[in-house]
């Protein structure tokens, strides 16, 4: 079955750019996108069809992607933006998620 | 508000069953694509299953084919996930999450309801 792999963690200094991969055979066919989840909360979109950010969403969140890897990237990292990202596609009519990033703010 | 609430978690044994609902309001219920998304304690998450807007197709993940069911009543705006034969690996608090077709990316989570499997 198709798989998405993340960096289990990544870490940046406030104000500094941040940027979380996620791997994936076929990604390049398929749009990927991200979601943001802090503890004891339910996920939230970031960034949606690889690069299109929701309503609300900060600027600083941005997406790219090339050939099978899609990033996410988060410029002037603030400390509220610490929280596991989770990068999800579509496979065939089914859904699959990466195994998460948690990212720490130091 | 935009608001999808989950309820009909709680401690099941291994082997029974147990019913999930989700009610929505705030948003046009039967113009969204419905899911089950799953995370297991310290886990990541896990897609469970798939209703289309009208109900007429649905999809699961094989770790549940067979023993879930997803159904939706858009004249009551819910959602629903019948779970029969309830393993340990089960254990998870399960989110519904809707996706507007045109963004094909969940823009509408639940708080999550705890399924506890447990003898």
């Amino acid at each position: 079955s198709n798989e998405l792999t993340q960096p289990p963690s990544v870490s940046v200094s406030p104000g500094q750019t941040a940027s979380i991969t996620c791997s994936g055979d076929k990604l390049g066919d398929k749009y990927a996108c991200w979601y943001q989840q802090k503890p004891g909360q339910a996920p939230a979109l970031v960034i949606y069809q690889d690069s299109k950010r929701p309503s609300g969403i900060p600027e600083r969140f941005s997406g790219s992607k090339s050939g099978n890897t899609a990033t996410l990237t988060i410029s002037g990292t603030q400390a509220m933006d610490e929280a596991a990202y989770y990068c999800q596609a579509w496979d065939s009519s089914t859904i699959i998620f990466g195994g998460g990033t948690k990212l720490t703010v130091l | 508000q935009v608001q999808l609430v989950e309820s009909g978690g709680g401690v099941v044994q291994p082997g029974r069953s147990l019913r999930l609902s989700c009610a929505a309001s705030g948003f046009t219920f039967s113009s969204y694509a419905m899911h089950w998304v799953r995370q297991a304690p310290g886990k990541g998450l896990e897609w469970v299953a798939l209703t289309s807007y009208d109900g007429s197709n649905e999809y699961y993940a094989d770790s549940v084919k067979g023993r879930f069911t997803i159904s939706r009543d858009n004249s009551k705006n819910t959602l629903y996930l019948q779970m029969n034969s309830l393993r340990a690996e089960d254990m998870a608090v399960y989110f519904c999450a809707g996706a507007q077709v045109r963004i094909g990316a969940f823009d509408i989570w639940g708080q999550g309801t705890m399924v506890t499997v447990s003898s």
